[in-house]
């Protein structure tokens, strides 16, 4: 596609619960990010892929978020017993790896956890 | 480890006035230093990078922002802003030599007024 593309674009959930976001990053782009953005946080890394190297995982904020990427494209975050605090806009981004410094940011998934 | 501090975060201007958004970093490495532009409703996209040579870089849309190695800041700045340029602005960093994980400012509101 032409973009960077997020599933679904809004998520309502009910604390506890577990819930799966999808990314669909651009055509070629080998590295992949997670972020989350937050009122109380802001924007915050959550995870990098770059091909088939093992990610880089540092910014997950605890063991309940987990992420997978398939086959070098689309990426999932999964967000185990959902709550409340875990409410934000969580965004994927890609790039063409190396140092081409250039993220192309989709559109977001607003999660809400009632 | 990288930190990116945003001084403002709202800035009310009336069209066709100047305006500057302040950004600071702290990092112990080399750092790539980025503009990311948010207009309402939506995604994050880049304004301006700075990565080497010419500390002064500008966009498109005639934004400029000024790399101070001294001072540690990348502010933004426009000689005379439109309604159009109403969006949430953040600074980011990224360390050279590294991947392009980002480390972001809190955001900078710009609200321009007729």
């Amino acid at each position: 596609g032409a973009g960077v593309s997020q599933s679904p674009s809004n998520k309502v959930t009910e604390k506890g619960k577990d819930v799966e976001l999808r990314c669909d990053p651009i055509s070629g782009h080998t590295a992949l990010y997670w972020y989350r953005q937050s009122l109380g946080q802001g924007l915050e890394f959550l995870i990098y892929f770059q091909g088939n190297s093992a990610p880089d995982k540092s910014g997950l904020p605890s063991d309940r978020f987990s992420a997978e990427r398939t086959g070098g494209s689309v990426s999932t975050l999964t967000i185990q017993r959902t709550q409340q605090e875990d409410s934000a806009v969580y965004l994927c981004a890609t790039d063409r790896g190396g140092y081409t410094n250039t993220q192309y940011f989709g559109p977001g998934t607003r999660l809400t956890v009632l | 480890a990288q930190s990116v501090t945003q001084l403002d975060s709202q800035v009310p201007v009336f069209e066709e006035a100047p305006v500057e958004l302040r950004c600071n970093y702290s990092s112990s490495v080399s750092v790539y230093l980025f503009w990311y532009v948010q207009y309402p409703n939506q995604g994050l996209q880049l304004l301006l990078k700075y990565l080497s040579g010419s500390t002064l870089v500008e966009s498109i849309n005639g934004f400029e922002a000024e790399f101070n190695k001294s001072q540690t800041s990348f502010h933004l700045r426009k000689p005379s802003v439109h309604i159009s340029d109403t969006a949430e602005y953040f600074c980011a960093v990224s360390e050279t030599g590294g991947y392009n994980k980002l480390i972001f400012g809190a955001g900078t509101r710009l609200a321009v007024h007729p």
